[in-house]
């Protein structure tokens, strides 16, 4: 079975421009959730979505990121415009079931210049 | 004060030794308690989840819980090299919801 997988696993934008970020999670995973490790800081919840639908996105950080999940299977995070402080690594997981175990993924490394 | 603390380390112990790493927190809410495990380049992969207080053991991993200190623990038995990796604590109030993230402790364990 495969994994929660991101991508791109890097990148590299100019202050700015626009960055979309992709999450597929677990096949038949409903729950899908996206964090975000700015530099030196811990991991933090951005947002969860149970099949299409947003269930908390207390964690998102301002109108310039929008998490999406159309059809309820991928995701995408979209980061408009990018500013220096949005570098870090974004994490997706999902769980089959809320409360279950989150499966991560390997994260995207966004830098931002 | 951050909601969650977490010595970072980094913490190198011996081949064979028994490892302690512990948080502590701030919110009396929190009662699910994890550890993750990560590997550089890596996502975290869940080692113990917990609800309230007490012990679990897996293996040669054990997690404790003592809400009343606000203070939880994971001991690791018989460590190996390949259990060099970054420690994390995270914990929520509501199953399943918002976990809140310790900044982790790197663990480095000597052949």
């Amino acid at each position: 079975e495969a994994g929660v997988t991101q991508f791109p696993s890097h990148s590299v934008i100019e202050k700015g421009q626009t960055v979309t970020l992709r999450c597929d999670p677990i096949s038949g995973h409903d729950n899908l959730y996206w964090y975000r490790r700015v530099m030196g800081k811990e991991i933090k919840f951005l947002l969860h979505f149970v099949k299409e639908s947003k269930q908390d996105e207390s964690g998102m950080p301002n109108n310039r990121f929008l998490a999406e999940r159309t059809g309820g299977t991928y995701s995408t995070l979209k980061v408009q415009p990018a500013e220096l402080e949005d570098s870090g690594v974004y994490f997706c997981a999902s769980s089959q079931i809320m409360g279950d175990e989150q499966y991560f993924g390997p994260g995207t490394r966004l830098t931002v210049t | 004060q951050k909601e969650v603390e977490q010595d970072p380390g980094p913490l190198s112990v011996p081949e064979g030794a028994i490892v302690s790493l512990n948080c502590t927190y701030s919110n009396s809410a929190f009662q699910y308690f994890m550890w993750y495990r990560q590997y550089s380049r890596k996502g975290p992969e869940l080692l113990m989840y917990t609800y309230s207080s007490g012990n679990k053991e897996d293996g040669r991993f054990t997690a404790q819980v003592d809400k009343s200190s606000k203070y939880i623990s994971l001991f690791i038995r018989d460590s190996q090299p390949s259990d060099s990796a970054t420690y994390l604590c995270a914990m929520s109030s509501n199953y399943g919801q918002n976990f809140v993230f310790g900044p982790g402790t790197r663990l480095s364990v000597l052949p």
